[in-house]
């Protein structure tokens, strides 16, 4: 079993400040992890994913995350927030290997402000 | 790479009706789509898995001869919602798996809105 909890449905940044949305996951096998951006009346696009590589994932955007087995969490971070940044983030986890269903978060409304 | 559209992008239709939503991989072979629901200000709910050649798998709770699901081929996917209701106004969204990319992550489409009236 999988389950997402994003903390913090509602986030407000001023422009140029740092981002942190958080994400923390429980998974009974080892994870896969992503960040996903929606726009409003839009489909999701993927920002970025960890698959087991490389802990600091880099995406797009100037988007990246990490993945911290010890707190179970893969938070969303970017140091610089720009007014294009406002969308909705959700986070989501599968179990590695194929034929796994991604188990998403409630998602994080961003907001940024000048 | 890694298309995927869905048609319409939105629709409106009366009490009764069927309404069916195409799902296309454009440029990579999808042996597996997602359908997923989505509420004004709240998360993707998955719906179903899509197999092509076989039927689908609906998670517990959606009803599977109201949501039809059929996964023609490689490339396409059709969700039609039959005798809709007002209850059944939604954001449906699809996804497609690329196989080949080595970490079986999903594509998403742009979504139809359905409206039903």
């Amino acid at each position: 079993a999988q389950s997402v909890t994003q903390l913090g449905s509602h986030v407000s940044v001023s422009e140029g400040a740092l981002v942190l949305l958080r994400c923390n996951y429980s998974s009974s096998v080892p994870p896969y992890l992503f960040w996903y951006v929606q726009y409003p009346n839009q489909g999701l696009q993927l920002l970025l994913k960890y698959t087991s590589a490389a802990t600091l994932v880099k995406g797009i955007n100037g988007f990246e995350a990490e993945f911290k087995k010890s707190e179970t969490s893969f938070h969303l971070t970017k140091p610089s927030a720009h007014m294009s940044d406002a969308a909705e983030y959700f986070c989501a986890v599968s179990g590695q290997g194929g034929g796994n269903k991604l188990t998403f978060g409630t998602g994080t409304q961003l907001k940024v402000e000048l | 790479g890694a298309v995927v559209s869905q048609h319409p992008s939105w629709v409106i239709c009366k009490s009764g009706t069927s309404v069916k939503i195409e799902c296309r991989s454009l440029d990579f072979q999808a042996t597996t789509m997602f359908w997923y629901r989505q509420f004004p200000k709240q998360s993707l709910m998955l719906m179903a898995t899509s197999n092509e050649g076989s039927k689908a798998t609906y998670e517990q709770g959606v009803e599977k001869d109201k949501f039809l699901i059929n996964h023609a081929s490689l490339t396409l996917s059709t969700l039609t919602v039959t005798s809709a209701h007002p209850e059944d106004s939604s954001f449906y969204i699809c996804s497609a798996r690329d196989w080949t990319s080595g970490a079986y992550e999903q594509y998403f489409g742009p979504g139809t809105r359905l409206t039903v009236t």
